[in-house]
């Protein structure tokens, strides 16, 4: 199973763009790179989902470097609303997917 | 509209006590799981099913029991032998086990045993 090393914590302000990075090494050919927005005591909410380049939809972009070894997820604008812990998961292995403990985002006014 | 629907939102066990724990999917997905969350922590696998009559243990299994008898069904039998069972319980499912298309969760259920 691929890992993922993303940070534990970010800090930003409305209006800005942020960039969550996140590192997976060992990631396979068939693996695809999914992130989810969580906010408290909801379930995971998919965002966005991509394999190479880049990904553009209503909400994020996704930015995967050729190597495919690490992803970044981009929120253009961010609002208040956007505070939420954000995970970065790697998935196409037979089994199901493992969270890890996420990355906290924080948007200040 | 498709989704899933956890229930009931809030649970309270005594200790000793088993307690079942519903997730039900309209969405004709055929794997579902099942994960658990304490405060501030990520999510933690405890048992997956990717088809019907099916199911195949997650990374903290010991405690739980699941079933799987429908395709819109999977319900998590939390037993008296979970030693730590005070939690926050997320129900998913997908399309197929990879996930290629992503999971779709429900609003989760927390127990806690008083």
């Amino acid at each position: 199973l691929a890992k993922t090393t993303q940070p534990i914590s970010m800090d930003s302000y409305e209006g800005q763009e942020v960039n969550i990075t996140c590192s997976h090494n060992n990631i396979a050919t068939n693996d695809y790179i999914t992130w989810y927005q969580q906010f408290p005591s909801q379930g995971p909410r998919f965002i966005i989902q991509g394999y190479k380049t880049k990904v553009t939809n209503e909400v994020a972009s996704l930015f995967i470097p050729a190597d495919r070894k690490s992803s970044t997820l981009s929120l253009p604008r961010v609002s208040l609303s956007d505070t939420a812990v954000y995970y970065c998961l790697v998935s196409g292995g037979r089994r199901a997917l493992t969270f890890g403990s996420g990355t906290r985002l924080q948007v200040q006014p | 509209d498709g989704g899933i629907t956890q229930s009931p939102k809030y649970l309270f066990r005594k200790e000793g006590q088993n307690v079942t724990l519903s997730c039900e999917q309209n969405l004709n997905h055929d794997a579902m799981y099942w994960y658990r969350q304490d405060p501030g922590q990520g999510l933690r696998l405890i048992y997956y099913s990717q088809i019907v009559n099916d199911f195949q243990k997650g990374d903290i299994a010991e405690g739980y029991s699941v079933s799987r008898e429908k395709k819109e069904s999977f319900p998590l039998t939390v037993t008296s032998a979970q030693k730590n069972p005070t939690a926050f319980y997320l129900c998913a499912s997908s399309i197929e086990l990879t996930g290629s298309y992503g999971y779709t969760f429900g609003s989760g259920t927390r127990l806690t045993v008083v």
